[in-house]
């Protein structure tokens, strides 16, 4: 199958600083992208769309201008949490959909102190 | 809006059969999708249904019905390894996926 990557795969950082978090696709390009968030024992919850070469879509609830997404080339998106707080500690996942499946990276630990 | 729900947690025997079931609401339907998730793990794919009826894969069989709004994750002769959460997901009309709230199996001896 298809193998997505993430960078990095865990990440602390201190209050009021911002994370980036890559997401590669590495032997197929992926037009569309979804970056999923997950708290501890909860499910995966979708956060947005990330579209190559235009604006990405925000799930309602979520800050587009906290969770900056970019979609620079067929290969490549990134998701940059601005101004992190303790709040956003979370597991940040990846996925770009196959034909009846999606593939999803490995995750992205963020610990935000 | 979606809403998709699944039982929090199960226990079941090694060597058992167990059952585990998706009820969905969605504005849209493009699919549904079983995910296997340990802790701290990215969801590995375990079975695809977008017609109606059962899928066969190994250990493991998904069944779908739209006009219910209904699918189940099968999984026999249950290994200790097959502890995990279980994630229920419909793909929307965009290629986005929109998970259930998962369910933990425990497998004991």
């Amino acid at each position: 199958g298809a193998v997505v990557s993430q960078h990095p795969s865990w990440v602390i950082c201190k209050s009021g600083t911002s994370v980036k978090i890559e997401c590669r696709s590495l032997d197929f390009q992926a037009t569309t992208m979804f970056w999923y968030r997950q708290f501890p024992k909860q499910s995966l919850m979708l956060m947005a769309t990330s579209n190559e070469g235009s604006k990405a879509t925000y799930e309602q609830g979520v800050e587009k201008d906290k969770f900056l997404i970019n979609h620079a080339s067929l290969t490549l998106s990134t998701l940059t949490v601005t101004s992190a707080h303790p709040e956003d500690s979370s597991f940040y996942i990846c996925s770009a959909p196959g034909y009846n499946e999606q593939f999803f990276g490995p995750g992205t630990r963020l610990t935000v102190l | 809006g979606q809403n998709i729900d699944q039982p929090t947690e199960m226990t079941a025997t090694e060597g058992a059969i167990v059952q585990i079931n998706c009820t969905y609401q969605t504005s849209g339907f493009n699919g549904l999708f079983w995910y296997q998730q340990h802790a701290g793990e990215a969801p590995t794919f375990l079975s695809y249904n977008v017609l109606d009826g059962l899928e066969e894969k190994g250990r493991f069989s998904s069944f779908l019905s739209r006009s219910k709004g209904y699918s189940y994750l099968l999984l026999k002769e249950l290994q200790m390894k097959d502890s995990a959460s279980y994630l229920c997901a419909v793909r929307g009309g965009a290629n986005n996926l929109f998970f259930g709230t998962g369910t933990r199996l425990t497998v004991i001896p």
